[in-house]
């Protein structure tokens, strides 16, 4: 089935810094990803909709400035925390669908911890 | 937009014995209806979907219905094993042409199977 790689799977960062995560759809090209954000113990949140070659769409309340969203290509979308603050440490996980079918494939997931 | 409400948040049952859960939503342009399970610090694993013009589907010892006047749909697991055990969780999202719309997530249940 299709495959969903997220890189990288824990990475800590210092206050005030930026990090980047990537996902990559491994062998189908996605017009479409989603970022969630997941608490522990809680559920998936939509952050953002990542749009190949335009701008993302972001979900209420979700700071555009802050976290980036890059699309540049069909298969490549990043999200970049920047100035990563401690309540920012979450595990963050994408997901596509391919074209307009029913199923999301999700990555791995990231857990990003600031220090 | 969307809302999506699951119970029990909480689910124990002796091995052998059957599951369920309820997730009710609100946006009546949703029509797709997937349930992952996910296991700690692991990517949503899909289990089974619905479409919102199929009432009931059925794979193996795992089955969903939907009740699309009630906006609410269900997942029932026969003959739990321990390996059953996880969180689970219901999603909602319409699936309209390009396929740019992100899941509604439920809020989960964690589903405890004694044996």
């Amino acid at each position: 089935g299709a495959v969903v790689s997220q890189h990288p799977s824990r990475v800590i960062c210092k206050s005030g810094t930026s990090v980047k995560i990537e996902c990559r759809s491994l062998d189908f090209q996605a017009t479409t990803m989603f970022w969630y954000r997941q608490f522990p113990k809680q559920s998936l949140m939509l952050m953002a909709t990542s749009n190949e070659g335009s701008k993302a769409t972001y979900e209420q309340g979700v700071e555009k400035d802050k976290f980036l969203i890059n699309h540049a290509s069909l298969t490549l979308s990043t999200l970049t925390v920047t100035s990563a603050h401690p309540e920012d440490s979450s595990f963050y996980i994408c997901s596509a669908r391919i074209g307009g079918g029913n199923t999301i494939y999700f990555g791995e997931g990231s857990w990003l911890t600031v220090v | 937009g969307e809302n999506v409400e699951q119970h029990p948040s909480t689910l124990s049952v002796q091995e052998g014995d059957s599951a369920v859960i309820k997730c009710t939503y609100s946006d009546s342009a949703s029509n797709y209806f997937p349930w992952y399970k996910q296991e700690l610090g692991k990517r949503p694993q899909l289990i089974i979907d619905i479409r919102s013009n199929v009432g009931e589907k059925k794979d193996q010892r795992i089955a969903v219905t939907l009740n699309k006047t009630a906006k609410h749909f269900s997942l029932h697991i026969t003959e739990t094993q321990p390996e059953d055990s996880a969180v689970y969780f219901c999603a909602a999202s319409p699936l309209r042409r390009g396929g740019a719309d992100g899941l509604t997530f439920g809020k989960g249940t964690h589903l405890i199977i004694q044996p």
